[in-house]
């Protein structure tokens, strides 16, 4: 089947770190997605995990662990403009892309 | 600028009223896809072409009609539609082998149904 669960809304302040986790149940997988979308913009490509471990990207990174269907999108030195939506997707074996709903993250000053 | 265009970018339209809703790629890619949008929901997959042969149609209902001239081109055109349809309807696409580099979305395209 095809489950996947992210929290549906954080709140952080500026300046700080914050963490959006993902879970995901499969029978298969080819990787896994974040992309970040701005209220009525594009979603936009963050990250893709195929092997376990951290993927850092200037202030963004992405751990990913495969045997624990975890992963988790880290954010440090908030700026207001990351106030955003965070979805993530992981691919099945039929390399389609399935999604979470998504995590509204609000930044405040 | 994703590289990615859709049109219009908001669409108010009747119940039976006939609509279509447009999107344009010039990134070389060779696979093009329709996704509906609806608040805090999962992104819906409701079409996929690759190298114009459509390859993927999740049970949409017959109102929903796409179409693909070439690569670079993606319609989807809207009969009688209900309600419950109102949601962002985004354009993705991307190269056969995409795996690490992902879809590149359009802004989409926000859609009432009165």
């Amino acid at each position: 089947g095809q489950n996947i669960d992210q929290p549906t809304e954080m709140t952080a302040t500026e300046g700080a770190i914050v963490q959006i986790n993902c879970t995901y149940q499969t029978s298969g997988f080819n990787g896994l997605f974040w992309y970040q979308q701005h209220a009525g913009e594009a979603p936009t490509f963050l990250s893709y995990n195929v092997l376990d471990g951290l993927e850092e990207k200037g202030r963004f990174s992405s751990f990913l662990s495969r045997s624990k269907g975890y992963s988790y999108l880290l954010l440090k030195e908030l700026q207001m403009k990351d106030s955003a939506s965070y979805l993530c997707a992981y691919m099945d074996s039929n390399y389609q892309l399935i999604w979470g709903a998504g995590t509204k993250l609000i930044i405040k000053p | 600028e994703t590289g990615v265009t859709q049109t219009p970018r908001h669409l108010v339209m009747g119940m039976t009223n006939k609509k279509s809703l447009k999107c344009e790629q010039h990134l070389g890619h060779n696979a093009m896809y329709w996704y509906k949008q609806s608040a805090k929901k999962p992104l819906e997959l409701m079409f996929v072409y690759n190298f114009k042969e459509q390859t993927e149609n999740n049970s949409v209902p017959s109102r929903f009609s796409p179409e693909c001239p070439n690569s670079s081109h993606l319609f989807l055109h809207l009969h009688t539609l209900q309600p419950e349809d109102s949601a962002l309807y985004l354009c993705a696409s991307s190269q056969e082998d995409f795996h690490s580099s992902g879809y590149t979305f359009g802004s989409g395209t926000r859609l009432t149904v009165v």
